[in-house]
Order: structure tokens, then sequence, then C-alpha cells
């Protein structure tokens, strides 16, 4: 099993640029969601998902938009990039919501 | 204030020390989390845990759902232990659909 993976590792963006991320899991995970880690915040949930089709949004989710139309797939897009949204970004999965989460290698952006 | 306040921030040992690492939330949850992020590297599960007490090699996670305080300790640390271990709690209610909320993390190293 390749477990949770995202590409890519690193992007840097202009502002303004939209881009999408993205995230699969090959362990046939109900559960998805992202994060971003910030130096001082914290990781911080921008989107989730319950299942296919299913998305809901987070703590911080204001310029990013997420769908899930498989169970592998959860793709993390950015609209409009701004340097604000300059962070790694972990995707995560689980089998449900209260299990073990299993961590992707993460996303390091940076919007100039 | 955060709802998951970890301490210390910073932890400086030599090898071969026994570590505690301290967390204390102040909601209701259904699960707490241990996790280990290596500079540069991706996020890890150690535990995950609802009551009582769970071992790993030489690691052990401890929680006091009356008191909400769970601790982390490491015997025989090594400098490999070196790492950043956040804690993080699924509240109670909603199933933990809404991912989990994380404290900022201790850094530790270990010197040899």
């Amino acid at each position: 099993n390749a477990g949770v993976t995202q590409t890519p590792k690193f992007q840097v963006l202009k502002t303004g640029q939209s881009m999408t991320l993205q995230c699969a899991q090959d362990m046939n995970h109900e559960y998805m969601s992202w994060y971003r880690q910030d130096p001082g915040m914290g990781l911080r949930l921008i989107h989730y998902s319950v299942g296919a089709g299913i998305t809901d949004q987070g703590e911080v989710p204001n310029g990013y938009n997420v769908s899930r139309s498989t169970t592998e797939d959860f793709p993390l897009r950015l609209l409009s990039a701004a340097p604000s949204q300059t962070s790694v970004y972990f995707c995560a999965s689980s089998y449900r919501p209260n299990y073990e989460q299993y961590f992707g290698p993460g996303t390091r952006l940076t919007v100039t | 204030k955060n709802e998951v306040e970890q301490s210390p921030q910073n932890l400086t040992a030599q090898e071969g020390e026994f570590i505690t690492i301290n967390c204390s939330y102040s909601v209701g949850i259904s699960a707490l989390h241990w996790l280990q992020q290596h500079p540069g590297g991706g996020i890890v599960s150690l535990f995950m845990l609802s009551s009582g007490k769970k071992k790993h090699g030489r690691l052990i996670a401890t929680i006091n759902i009356q008191e909400k305080h769970s601790s982390l300790h490491i015997t025989a640390s090594h400098p490999r232990d070196s790492a950043v271990y956040i804690c993080a709690v699924s509240r109670a209610g909603g199933g933990g659909a809404d991912g989990l909320t994380f404290g900022k993390g201790t850094h530790l190293i270990i010197q040899p």
C-alpha cells in the first residue's frame, strides 16, 4: 500500500494563480481531510469529507475548494492564491473520523 | 485560550533521560491522538486513546478523562526521538467528523 500520497511536494505560485493540490489514498478510507500548518499556529482543518460526494468546511475554508468524486481522491483547489496561503498542506485519511489518522507527506506552498 | 495546550513548548534532554510531554484540553473529546513530526518530514500517528494507558516500545501514553489531561512518556530517550510531538483531540459529538484540534507541538531534542 502506498498509504496517503500528495503531489506536488513543493510549489511556488504567483498571487492570483490557481492550482490543485492532489491527495490520494489506497486504504479504502471513508474519511479524508486537509490541514494547513503554519509556524506558531499548529495544524488547522481546511475541509473534510466523510465519503464520496460529501464534503464540509473546517476551521479555515476561505479561498479553498474541495470535491470528492471517488473514495480514493480528495483534491484541494486554491481558487486565487494569496500570500496568506503560504503554508505546508497535509492531507489525512482514516477509516472513520474517530479512528487513527494517516497523513500524507505534505505540500510546501509558497505564494509570492 | 487554545482548546489544546501542550507543555513544554521546547525540551532539550540528554540521551537516556526519561521524557514527559503534557497535554491539557478544555473540550469534551471522543479520542486523543499523539503524533510525531520529524524536521521537514511528515506526520505519523503514535497513539490514539480514549481512556487509560497505551504502550508501544519505549513510548507510553496516558490519559485522565476527568482531569482532561494526557501525558506522553519516552523511556531511555535516544537522539532519533528528536522531533515535534503533537497532541490532538477529536471532539465529542459529530463522531469526530469535524477533524482534529491540535496543540502547537513540543519540540524535543535529545543530545547524545
